[in-house]
């Protein structure tokens, strides 16, 4: 079955600095890879996503991209502020396979002011 | 939008007792929710497939009779945790699919936090 890894398990930058989270998944037929932000004792919350037929997508400061022949895939976060201090989850899976998504194992972002 | 809500957001029940969960889809219908349990510093684990008037798909290693799964209507699935014990205390969230133009999205409720004394 699907396997995904996310590194680093935790990343401490400067307010104003980038912010970059890495994942690499296991079945080439995932074609859904999702990123969450999951705040102390909170739900995740979907902040960006992209799908096997794009290679990058990007929302103001958020972006992600995604590496289909390596099979891998990052979230970058520029001009990181306090606000964005919190655990980021990545996921895959196939979307038409009833969407079961298999996660990374979280990465704690500390952003210091 | 797509809003996910859990009732209740926190229980504290004595072991031996049961607990239901409820997870409600609050402005789509989801045919298929998720539930998940998730221990301090660790990433979610997904427990069972919640399909709307169907049985619902346990993953390998959650007892079924424990965790009672109903998922009633579009908008409504609950988990029961039955007979609780200590080892049960955790944060069980839920999560809806929402479907739009083919693809799918799923969105997290906030979340239960049970604690079995």
């Amino acid at each position: 079955g699907e396997n995904v890894e996310q590194h680093p398990s935790t990343l401490s930058v400067q307010e104003g600095d980038s912010a970059v989270i890495k994942c690499t998944y296991s079945d080439s037929a995932s074609n859904y890879f999702p990123w969450y932000k999951q705040e102390l004792g909170k739900g995740p919350q979907l902040i960006i996503d992209i799908r096997s037929n794009v290679g990058e997508k990007k929302d103001q400061r958020i972006a992600v991209t995604l590496n289909k022949t390596a099979k891998h895939f990052s979230l970058h976060i520029t001009e990181t502020q306090p606000e964005d201090s919190a655990v980021y989850f990545c996921a895959a899976s196939i979307n038409n396979q009833g969407g079961k998504l298999i996660f990374g194992q979280g990465t704690e972002l500390s952003v210091k002011p | 939008g797509a809003v996910v809500s859990q009732h209740p957001s926190w229980v504290i029940c004595k072991s031996g007792t049961s607990v239901k969960i409820e997870c409600r889809s609050l402005d789509f219908q989801a045919t298929t929710m998720f539930w998940y349990r998730q221990f301090p510093k660790q990433s979610l684990m997904l427990m069972a497939t919640s399909n709307e008037g169907s049985k619902a798909t346990y993953e390998q290693g959650v007892e079924k009779d424990k965790f009672l799964i109903n998922h009633a209507s579009l908008t409504l699935s609950t988990l029961t945790v039955t007979s609780a014990h200590p080892e049960d205390s955790s944060f069980y969230i839920c999560s809806a699919r929402k479907r739009e133009g083919g693809t799918d999205t799923q969105y997290f409720g906030p979340g239960t936090r049970l604690t079995v004394l």
